[in-house]
C-alpha cells in the first residue's frame, strides 16, 4: 500500500542550527502538507503545497520556515535558526485531489532541539 | 473558522464494551470530517471520513461514525472494544484538499481485560 515516508524518524540540532525534513508524499498525490505535534498537545497545521507553491499557511509558519519541492518526489520543510520550542514531531501528508481530500500522514520526524 | 471540540481527554472501558468517543465541530461551509488514530511512537492513521456522501460512515477495525448536522457531531463509535484500540484518537475538520485541517485535542482510549 502507498505510503508517505519521512526522513530522519528523529533529528537533534543544537539552538540556531538549520535542519530539513524530508518527505516522499504519495506518488499520485497533488497536495502535500506539514503539521506538528508538541509533546501532549494537539497536532496543529502549518502550512499546504499545491501546484508548486504555499496554497495556505497558518501564523505558526513564519519567516523561519520554508517549504520547497526539489524534485518529483521530495516535499522538504527547513527551519531555520531553530528555537528550544520548536521541538516537536513533524508530520508530512499528502491528499491525492479535490474528490479525495483526505491526508494521509506519515510516520513522522521527532526534532529535538538541544 | 473551523473548530473541533473532542469531550473527554481520557475513555476507558473493558474489553467487548461500546466504545464512543465524542466529537463536535464548527464550521461556516459544509464540512468534511476525519477520525484518525494515532499508536504510541507512530503517525496518524486514518480511520474514516466523511465527505458529503453518507451520514453514516464506516471506517477500518470496525469503527463508525455517524454525521448530525443539526447536533454539529460525529461521534466514532465501536460495538466491542478490542486490547488493540488502545491509542489517541483525533477528530478532524476540513472543507477541501489543499486546506488545513483543524484537529481537536484527542481523547485517549484505554480498554481493560
Amino acid at each position: 500500500e502507498p505510503e508517505v515516508t519521512q526522513t530522519p524518524s528523529h533529528q537533534v540540532t543544537q539552538m540556531g542550527q538549520e535542519v530539513i525534513l524530508r518527505c516522499v508524499p504519495i506518488s499520485n498525490h497533488l497536495y502535500f502538507y506539514w503539521y506538528r505535534q508538541i509533546l501532549g498537545q494537539k497536532v496543529e497545521f502549518l502550512v499546504s503545497f499545491y501546484n508548486n507553491e504555499i496554497s495556505e499557511k497558518s501564523e505558526i509558519f513564519d519567516d523561519q520556515f520554508s517549504v520547497e519541492r526539489p524534485d518529483g518526489s521530495n516535499f522538504t520543510l527547513k527551519i531555520r535558526s531553530t528555537k528550544l520550542e520548536d521541538s516537536a514531531m513533524y508530520f508530512c501528508a499528502s491528499s491525492e485531489d479535490r474528490v479525495n481530500p483526505e491526508a494521509f500522514f506519515g510516520q513522522g520526524t521527532r526534532l529535538t532541539v538541544v | 473558522a473551523q473548530s473541533v471540540t473532542q469531550l473527554g481527554s481520557h475513555v476507558s472501558v473493558s474489553e467487548g464494551a461500546l466504545v464512543l468517543l465524542r466529537c463536535n465541530y464548527s464550521s461556516s461551509v459544509p464540512p468534511y470530517l476525519f477520525w484518525y488514530v494515532q499508536y504510541p511512537n507512530q503517525g496518524l492513521q486514518l480511520l474514516l471520513k466523511y465527505t458529503s456522501a453518507a451520514t453514516l460512515v464506516k471506517g477500518i477495525n470496525g469503527f463508525e461514525a455517524e454525521f448530525k448536522k443539526s447536533e454539529t457531531s460525529f461521534h466514532l463509535t465501536k460495538p466491542s472494544a478490542h486490547m488493540s484500540d488502545a491509542a489517541e484518537y483525533f477528530c478532524a475538520v476540513g472543507n477541501q484538499a489543499g486546506t488545513a485541517l483543524i484537529f481537536g485535542k484527542g481523547t485517549t482510549l484505554s480498554v481493560s481485560s
